[in-house]
């Protein structure tokens, strides 16, 4: 079974702190993403990866960056933490078929309030 | 433009009774479609995928090219099935809709 697998569940931080939300995959997977996910709006793409040390903007990475050091690990990095930007975040990964991502396996989740 | 579209933020139904959710798609090239479901306090979930044409926990979906859909039906719907279903569309990334919750009442 494919896991992939989110630092942690539940976080609290104040604006302005630098916030670090880490997901892990043990299937070699090539490509990675970070989405956030709010009511009424559902799944946003942040950030992806195809390899180790890429990256490229998803749909709304404002606010965002992304660390890819290793290929099982993708890090989410909020600089300064607003309030906007309470939400729940997932990490997801898959593998890269004829230029295209292939099914995609998701975390836990990371539901994140910052006051 | 690439996009995926789910009209019905709420969907509810009877147990017993059909469901069908509804997506549309727009993709300039031949497209290939999931969907994904979301169970209570559950990680997000691969439920099918259109290229494999099988049967998921009595859900189905059909792609048509004309009128460029993907719909998802089930002809009785369970308790069970409530949850978050969303539609997304393969590119070089997953290109998700913004959901429908399904509520199904005893």
């Amino acid at each position: 079974d494919v896991k992939v697998t989110q630092s942690s569940r539940y976080l609290v931080k104040r604006t302005g702190e630098k916030v670090f939300l880490e997901c892990v995959q043990d299937m070699d997977h090539e490509n990675m993403f970070w989405y956030r996910q709010d009511p009424g709006l559902g799944l946003r793409l942040i950030y992806f990866s195809y390899d180790v040390k890429m990256k490229e903007k998803g749909d709304i990475p404002e606010g965002y960056s992304v660390s890819r050091e290793k290929k099982e690990r993708f890090s989410l990095i909020l600089e300064s933490a607003s309030t906007n930007q309470t939400s729940m975040y997932l990490c997801a990964s898959s593998f890269r078929e004829g230029g295209r991502t292939d099914t995609q396996y998701f975390g836990p989740g990371t539901r994140l309030t910052v006051l | 433009a690439q996009r995926v579209t789910q009209p019905e933020k709420l969907l509810s139904v009877f147990k017993g009774a059909p469901v069908e959710l509804k997506c549309n798609y727009s993709y300039s090239g031949s497209p290939e479609l999931f969907w994904y479901v979301q169970y209570s306090r559950q990680r997000l979930q691969l439920l099918l995928r259109h290229i494999s044409r099988e049967s998921i926990k009595g859900f189905t979906a059909d792609l048509n090219k004309g009128e460029t859909s993907f719909h998802l039906k089930k002809p009785f719907a369970q308790e069970e099935d409530s949850a978050m279903y969303y539609c997304a569309l393969i590119t070089d990334k997953l290109i998700f809709g913004t959901g429908t919750r399904l509520q199904v009442f005893p």
